[in-house]
């Protein structure tokens, strides 16, 4: 039982124009929603998060929008450089459970030059 | 910068053998995951512990998976006997409460072959 989906294997983006990241999730119960980047061969580090108190949290070129009732959040980088090709992974967690992070299963973006 | 360790970066075994994996969390950090990278499956959650107890560890396949914590600075997840299916990439990650303002810090992860 997947909890965290995205759906998107892969995203490819020109540089300098917008990635948009999508993520759904099926557990109500999940009250905080954290972006994920890995490069190969390293471990992932943690970008960005948003509580399911807001619908929208933003760290420089990266935003993070949480729409609650459909379940669904979006990364979008702008403008996107060629150094943000990684691999993308949305997690969500639940109070209730101790901070535990449920993970989807990664979106590769590759932007081009 | 404070950082995660994982030892060994990687381990290639015969199937049947005992693989012990070893991760030094950062000074300070009182909670402790172990996930799983599989190509189908993304990141898959093993165990956890907060305050070297382990909280959930539902993941894990219990006859052949185990996680502990020794002590605050060693956290270690055994597999015997290991199988073929095993091979994966082990991330432990650390951090402090729920983590929720800057998330969990991940390792660089150990990289199984089970041959």
């Amino acid at each position: 039982d997947q909890q965290v989906k995205q759906n998107s294997p892969s995203l490819s983006v020109q540089e300098g124009r917008i990635s948009i990241l999508n993520c759904d999730y099926t557990n109500s119960m999940f009250d905080y929603f954290l972006w994920y980047k890995k490069y190969p061969a390293e471990g992932p580090t943690f970008l960005i998060s948003i509580s399911s108190i807001k619908d929208k949290n933003e760290d420089g070129r990266f935003t993070v929008f949480l729409n609650k009732s459909a379940k669904h959040l979006s990364l979008h980088i702008v403008p996107s450089q060629p150094g943000d090709s990684a691999v993308y992974f949305c997690a969500a967690s639940a109070g209730f459970q101790g901070g535990k992070l449920i993970f989807g299963q990664g979106t590769e973006l590759s932007v081009k030059p | 910068d404070a950082r995660v360790t994982q030892t060994p970066r990687h381990k290639v075994t015969e199937m049947g053998q005992e693989v012990t994996m070893r991760c030094q969390p950062i000074l300070g950090h009182n909670t402790v995951f172990w996930y799983r990278q599989t190509m189908m499956q993304g990141l898959e959650l093993l165990a956890y512990f907060r305050n070297r107890a382990p909280l959930d560890d539902s993941g894990m396949p219990k006859d052949r998976f185990s996680a502990e914590m020794p002590d605050a600075t060693l956290a270690t997840l055994k597999i015997q006997p290991s199988e073929p299916r095993d091979s994966a990439v082990y991330f432990c990650a650390s951090g402090l409460g729920q983590g929720r303002d800057y998330g969990y810090t991940f390792g660089s992860g150990t990289r199984l072959t089970v041959v």
